[in-house]
């Protein structure tokens, strides 16, 4: 597709189950990232992959959360032993590079029940 | 480390201008982006400012001042749908990330 793929759409789990997200970002952008947001909240950001470089791991809220870039496309976000706090939409973007335009997917909207 | 300030929530009357403040500190500075993200969507490209001064982009218009760590968002002739959250985000450049600001919910009322 032409744009930024998140999927599922919506996932709903039960508490201390373990959940994938996946971000399929746009072809030949070396960025991708991934923020969480809460209803009526700011982006938060989580992490950062640029090309073969160190992901920026700096966001992620406890070591529950861990993220991989597949060959330098494909993201899969985990969050082990969800807990309802995790309820948030979970966006994806990617960019060709940090100086131009990201684009966003349409989110994946985790509850946790 | 990065640090962004700008209003929560603003309100602004349709027809009139509105300017959405953003300050900024960070460490190393390449640029600044706008973006607009209306409720329950994701957020969209609006400029990018590299250079100071002001770019106009129709209705909209961005200004930069690389020295005093600000940059605005101006709205003209303000519609109803223009009701969104803006986001200010600068970027350091080279392979750091670009940095949200948490937004400004402005709320457009007839």
């Amino acid at each position: 597709g032409a744009g930024v793929s998140q999927s599922p759409s919506n996932k709903v789990t039960e508490k201390g189950k373990d959940v994938e997200l996946r971000c399929d970002p746009i072809s030949g952008h070396t960025a991708l990232y991934w923020y969480r947001q809460s209803l009526g909240q700011g982006l938060e950001f989580l992490i950062y992959f640029q090309g073969n470089s160190a992901p920026d791991k700096s966001g992620l809220p406890s070591d529950r959360f861990s993220a991989e870039r597949t060959g330098g496309s494909v993201s899969t976000l985990t969050i082990q032993r969800t807990q309802q706090e995790d309820s948030a939409v979970y966006l994806c973007a990617s960019s060709p590079g940090g100086n131009t335009e990201a684009f966003f997917g349409q989110g994946t909207r985790l509850t946790v029940v | 480390g990065q640090n962004i300030d700008q209003p929560t929530e603003m309100t602004a009357t349709e027809g009139a201008i509105v300017q959405i403040n953003c300050t900024y500190q960070t460490s190393g500075f390449n640029g600044l982006f706008w973006y607009q993200q209306h409720a329950g969507e994701a957020p969209t490209f609006l400029s990018y400012n590299v250079l100071d001064g002001l770019e106009e982009k129709g209705r909209f218009s961005s200004f930069l001042s690389r020295s005093k760590g600000y940059s605005y968002l101006l709205l003209k002739e303000l519609q109803m749908k223009d009701s969104a959250s803006y986001l200010c985000a600068p970027y350091s450049g080279g392979y750091q990330k670009v940095t949200f600001g948490t937004g400004t919910k402005l709320q457009v009322i007839p």
